[in-house]
C-alpha cells in the first residue's frame, strides 16, 4: 500500500535562509506524488505535483521538489524563505484506489 | 468566483446531537470528498463521491454518513455526535479528468466542530 512519511512536524527557519521540508514514500508501483500547502485558517492549495517525466518540479512561490527513486523522497525546497511562507506543508501520494493519502504535515515558521 | 464554499465555520455540538455540514461547489466539478483534518494525523478520508448519485466510504467512515444532493453539493451528516469526532472537516471537489493526478483537489476553508 502507498503511504508518506514527513520528517519534522515543525521546521523553523530566518528569513532569507534555505528552505528543506522531507517527504519520503512507499508505493509499490511508480508514485505519483503531491504538495500541498495550508495556510492559517484555510484548506489546502496544490503546490506542485510529479506524476512522471523530469524528476524536478518547479511549483509556485518558488517552491520546488525533487523525485529520487533511489532515495524513495520528494523533498521540497525553497532557495530563500519569505515570511508569508509560513504554512503548513503536507505530502501526498496517491494510492491504489486512486485517492489521495496525505502525510502527517509539516509546520513551517520563519522569523524575521 | 466562490470555489468551495463550506458552512457553518464553526459549530459545538453535545455528545449524541446531530447536525449536516453543507459542502457546495461551483466549478462543475466530477468528484466531491470530505475530509477530517487532525493534529498529528494530517487530513485522512472520510467519504467520496466519484458523481452525482455515488458515494463510497474512505478510510475513517464509521459515524458519518454523506447525500450527493446533485453535482454542485455533497453533505455530511454526523446523527449522533461522540468527542472523537471533534475535528477540522474539510470538503475538496475535483474535475478528475484524466485521473486524480491530473486533477488537483480544490478544498474549501474548513469547519472547526467540537464535541462536549
Amino acid at each position: 500500500a502507498q503511504s508518506v512519511t514527513q520528517l519534522g512536524s515543525h521546521v523553523s527557519v530566518s528569513e532569507g535562509a534555505l528552505v528543506l521540508l522531507r517527504c519520503n514514500y512507499s508505493s509499490s508501483v511508480p508514485p505519483y506524488l503531491f504538495w500541498y500547502v495550508q495556510y492559517p485558517n484555510q484548506g489546502l492549495q496544490l503546490l506542485l505535483k510529479y506524476t512522471t517525466g523530469a524528476t524536478l518540479v518547479k511549483g509556485i512561490n518558488g517552491f520546488e521538489a525533487e523525485f529520487k527513486k533511489s532515495e524513495t523522497s520528494f523533498h521540497l525546497t525553497k532557495p530563500s524563505a519569505h515570511m508569508s511562507d509560513a504554512a503548513e506543508y503536507f505530502c501526498a501520494v496517491i494510492s491504489n484506489t486512486d485517492k489521495l493519502i496525505f502525510g502527517t504535515g509539516t509546520r513551517l515558521q520563519v522569523f524575521p | 468566483n466562490a470555489g468551495v464554499t463550506q458552512t457553518p465555520k464553526f459549530q459545538v455540538l453535545k455528545t449524541g446531537q446531530s447536525m449536516t455540514l453543507q459542502c457546495a461547489q461551483d466549478m462543475n466539478h466530477n468528484s466531491m470528498y470530505w475530509y477530517r483534518q487532525d493534529p498529528g494525523m494530517g487530513l485522512r478520508l472520510i467519504y467520496y463521491s466519484a458523481s452525482e448519485g455515488t458515494t463510497d466510504k474512505g478510510e475513517v467512515p464509521n459515524g458519518y454518513n454523506v447525500s450527493r444532493l446533485n453535482k454542485r453539493e455533497f453533505s455530511l451528516r454526523l446523527e449522533s455526535a461522540a468527542p472523537s469526532q471533534t475535528s477540522v472537516y474539510f470538503c475538496a471537489s475535483s474535475e478528475d479528468q484524466g485521473g486524480p493526478y491530473n486533477s488537483p483537489l480544490h478544498f474549501g476553508n474548513g469547519t472547526r466542530l467540537t464535541v462536549t
